[in-house]
């Protein structure tokens, strides 16, 4: 079956312009994680959803960042008034339970480029 | 806090041979699972090998084998007879049992050479 999806693929945005970044996660997988990479760093965690909902919003880290997830399904990440250190990659992953439960595997999206100029 | 660490930002290794990237982390968990990551120039993480922590038998996954040392907090990937399709970023990651976040180090770049 597909994987996890993730569009746009790329995005450049003007500074103080606000995005929207979406995640199509792969088909009955109930949870659904966001993470940042930034260059020359690792993944940070910004958010999970388990179903519609999102237990820990710890890794966000400001409030112009906020995500949804509608349906159960797929998931928007919007970034308001983007400043250029928001530039990363954000990489979108799904597993077929709450990661907690046991050893669910999180498979990964291709991720959405930003640059912000 | 919990933290994971690799030290090595860039590795080389020719065809065929072996390459062994480090990991180390720091936690006062007892119950936790290791993971490590290839990423490639696409940007797709794939689950290269995982270990549990309460598993004392170091996971192996074809030519990818762990040196898991629990008491020194370390979790290395040994590459067997490594390939070209090897070349990656390669990332090591941490959870803890019943959580859902991943912490990630800072990656090493395998480059391999015909």
């Amino acid at each position: 079956g597909a994987g996890v999806s993730q569009s746009p693929s790329n995005k450049v945005t003007e500074k103080g312009k606000d995005v929207e970044l979406r995640c199509d996660p792969i088909s009955g997988h109930t949870a659904l994680y966001w993470y940042r990479q930034s260059l020359g760093q690792g993944l940070e965690f910004l958010i999970y959803f388990q179903g519609n909902s999102a237990p820990d919003k710890s890794g966000l880290p400001s409030d112009r960042f906020s995500a949804e997830r509608t349906g159960g399904s797929v998931s928007t990440l919007t970034i308001q008034r983007t400043q250029q250190e928001d530039s990363a990659v954000y990489l979108c992953a799904s597993s077929l339970a709450q990661s907690g439960a046991g050893p669910y595997e999180q498979y990964f999206g291709p991720g959405t480029r930003l640059t912000v100029t | 806090a919990q933290t994971v660490t690799q030290s090595q930002p860039e590795m080389s290794v020719q065809e065929a041979e072996t390459v062994t990237l480090s990991c180390t982390y720091d936690t006062s968990e007892s119950d936790y699972y290791l993971f490590w990551y290839k990423q490639p120039p696409s940007r797709q993480m794939i689950l290269v090998i995982r270990q549990e922590a309460y598993k004392q038998q170091n996971a192996t996954e074809n030519r990818f084998s762990v040196n898991f040392q629990k008491a020194a907090k370390s979790f290395s990937l040994k590459i067997s007879d490594s390939q070209l399709g090897d070349a990656a970023m390669y990332f090591c990651a941490y959870r803890v049992y019943n959580t859902d976040k991943l912490i990630f180090g800072t990656g090493t770049r395998l480059q391999v050479f015909p």
